[in-house]
């Protein structure tokens, strides 16, 4: 399939540690993107990198692209309770048939315990 | 304001009824789309959109009919409900295809559950 898968499944920490999820893909990308999901409610995107970057920063937002190895991770600093959510990394691919179609993996939930 | 406004936010129907859910986007974009999420959070996109015209149908049953009747407006009818069908559908829109920024924006979902 062509979806984002990401890893773990779940993460579950506590307040202030670090928290990173992977996402791997199978075809090749003209960006991916990472999303988050509240419960019970739509995804909020989060950030964008471009397949000639390597890594880009927003806030206590970390991630990274390795395209050779066709995986991603997403790194959130200092966590919150408030990010608790689902994360899903999306691909976007970058020619053919697939154009135009984000794939999206099952998500990473991340807990936070105060 | 909302950027991405779908409607009704819960739909429970029974089997074999025809139901639609509504979708319309203020942010001038040329694309938009339909989306399914299943009780496992796998989501998989349905229909895509962009000017009004037709441009991605995944593999979805022909009893799911999509409409645009403008740029800003998706609609999503779907004929003879399954309890298959039961999911939430997410609308989203975004810059055109071939926009090398295509993040897209997500309506709060219709969480249909067919009885």
């Amino acid at each position: 399939s062509q979806q984002g898968e990401e890893d773990p499944q779940a993460l579950s920490i506590q307040e202030g540690e670090n928290a990173t999820m992977n996402c791997s893909y199978k075809t090749s990308i003209n960006n991916l993107q990472w999303y988050r999901q509240n419960s019970g409610r739509g995804l909020v995107h989060l950030i964008l990198i471009r397949s000639n970057e390597r890594e880009k920063h927003s806030g206590r937002l970390r991630v990274t692209l390795d395209t050779s190895k066709k995986s991603s991770s997403l790194l959130i600093t200092a966590s919150r309770a408030a990010d608790t959510a689902s994360y899903f990394c999306a691909t976007d691919a970058l020619r053919g048939s697939t154009l135009g179609r984000l794939y999206f993996g099952r998500g990473t939930q991340l807990t936070v315990w105060p | 304001d909302t950027a991405v406004s779908q409607t009704p936010k819960y739909l429970v129907t029974q089997m074999g009824n025809d139901k639609s859910i509504k979708c319309e986007q203020n942010l001038g974009h040329d694309t938009m789309y339909w989306y399914k999420q299943d009780s496992k959070k796998f989501l998989k996109i349905m229909f895509s959109y962009n000017n009004k015209e037709l441009i991605i149908n995944e593999t979805v049953p022909n009893r799911f009919s999509p409409k645009s009747p403008d740029k800003a407006h998706l609609n999503l009818h779907i004929n003879s409900l399954e309890l298959g069908d039961s999911a939430v559908y997410f609308c989203a829109s975004s810059h055109g295809l071939r926009q090398v920024n295509t993040e897209a924006f997500f309506g709060q979902g219709t969480r249909l559950t067919v009885v």
